[in-house]
């Protein structure tokens, strides 16, 4: 398995430009979700998924939209970048939505000039 | 949602045991705790997950008190390669929240 796959490693946008980060995840789970982690913080929740067809919306929404429409892939979307977003994403899965073990992605690392 | 308060950093030599506690006063009845290391560059990994009293598994034990308001991480034997942030999770449902963890640094 190749667990959670995330692409692209870096990104460099410009002000307003829009883009989609993919995740996919080959393990079958249900839960899917996004962080950022901004230098020297811990992760914050974006949006998250129970299901294909079913998101909801994290801790620091604004700005991004996901959908989910396979048990597999879970994109991330950023609708009109700032730098306020420059940031490295994380996308994770987990077999239940309860809270039990998540697996991450390697991250992709975005900078928003 | 329970917030989690743990030490900002932390410092050991090799083969000593370190123990990370965290504080979550407000845990509900659900709750589970959870532990997660993470290296620089890489994605949060999965430690360890408990409810009440003891767990242990290869790398970790959790430790939880009955009124399960804080629990404590214990790491066996530490070498350099467990310098790393901790982070300790508390909650039940999809919003689980990181909090700024525990910056652990081993030394020879």
């Amino acid at each position: 398995n190749a667990g959670v796959t995330q692409t692209p490693k870096f990104q460099v946008l410009k002000t307003g430009q829009s883009m989609t980060l993919q995740c996919a995840q080959d393990m079958n789970h249900e839960y899917m979700s996004w962080y950022r982690q901004d230098p020297g913080m811990g992760l914050r929740l974006i949006h998250y998924s129970v299901g294909a067809g079913i998101t909801d919306q994290g801790e620091v929404p604004n700005g991004y939209n996901v959908s989910r429409s396979t048990t597999e892939d879970f994109p991330l979307r950023l609708l009109s970048a700032a730098p306020s977003q420059t940031s490295v994403y994380f996308c994770a899965s987990s077999y239940g939505t309860g809270g039990g073990e998540q697996y991450f992605g390697p991250g992709t690392r975005l900078t928003v000039t | 949602l329970a917030k989690t308060t743990q030490p900002i950093s932390m410092d050991s030599y090799e083969g000593q045991e370190v123990n990370i506690t965290c504080s979550h006063n407000n845990i509900a009845t659900n709750d589970y705790i959870t532990w997660y290391q993470q290296f620089p560059s890489q994605g949060p990994r999965f430690i360890i997950q408990g409810y009440k009293t003891k767990v242990t598994n290869e790398v970790a034990s959790l430790f939880i008190p009955a009124d399960r308001k804080s629990s404590t991480l214990s790491l066996p034997r530490v070498s350099l390669s467990d310098t790393a942030v901790y982070y300790c999770l508390v909650g039940v449902n999809n919003d689980m929240r990181f909090g700024a963890g525990t910056r652990l640094t081993v030394k020879p």
